[in-house]
């Protein structure tokens, strides 16, 4: 148990829908990192949040937004569903960054757009 | 840019095979991280190791080794005594920066331990 919390654990969802993806980060820990895992694209990193703010982004679509909440849970809203969203969305969380600490991911939110 | 390439896709072996996974990365910054992640058939993904790029010593836990070599810019994993429980696919990943920028992904190689 990596003690990074992911809800829900499977979503299956009809496309234009809208959904919330919810991470809980380990006791302590300030960063939160989201990633999606496609058959075709790997693991590719979306958005990062340090203590609340937006750190670093990468490959997000425009219809994905993310934000992390005082208590440093986070949420990762995406909408206008289409069939390629269809993916195993990752929270992940560290202490600080990435090489100052050990980051940990949760068991991932398997999305299914039909 | 930052970039990770394990080439091997799939390897199949059979139990008490060793087994080595490749892993080449790109990166201009003198200061970076190194990191192996297991993803098991369940899904969720596994930290096993971070290196930061001043320590090339190798390392060893249990069943596990890791070579690091900066000269071929290579983070090589060792499992050694292969088991039907290491099936899984292992992905190596990239940060640079001295560490802060995120996580960046190698492709993963699927290894198949057949018994």
């Amino acid at each position: 148990d990596s003690g990074v919390t992911q809800t829900p654990k499977h979503l299956i969802t009809a496309t234009g829908q809208r959904v919330t993806l919810r991470c809980s980060p380990r006791s302590g820990d300030l960063s939160v990192y989201w990633y999606q895992q496609s058959l075709d694209q790997g693991l590719q990193f979306l958005i990062q949040y340090y203590n609340g703010e937006e750190r670093a982004k990468g490959n997000i679509l425009e219809r994905f937004s993310a934000q992390q909440f005082p208590d440093l849970h986070s949420e990762l809203n995406l909408s206008s569903l289409e069939l390629g969203d269809s993916a195993l969305y990752f929270c992940a969380s560290s202490a600080l960054y990435p090489g100052g600490d050990t980051i940990y991911f949760g068991e991932g939110s398997w999305l299914t757009v039909v | 840019a930052q970039k990770v390439t394990q080439a091997q896709t799939e390897i199949s072996v059979v139990e008490k095979e060793d087994v080595t996974l490749d892993c080449v990365y790109e990166t201009r910054d003198t200061t970076y991280y190194l990191f192996w992640y297991k993803q098991p058939p369940s899904g969720e993904l596994v930290f096993l190791i971070r290196r930061n790029s001043f320590d090339e010593q190798n390392e060893i836990s249990g069943r596990y080794s890791w070579n690091f070599q900066k000269s071929t810019s290579s983070f090589n994993f060792t499992i050694t005594a292969s088991q039907v429980v290491d099936s899984a696919v292992y992905f190596c990943a990239l940060s640079e920066a001295g560490g802060n920028t995120p996580l960046v992904f190698g492709k993963g190689t699927r290894l198949s331990v057949i018994a």
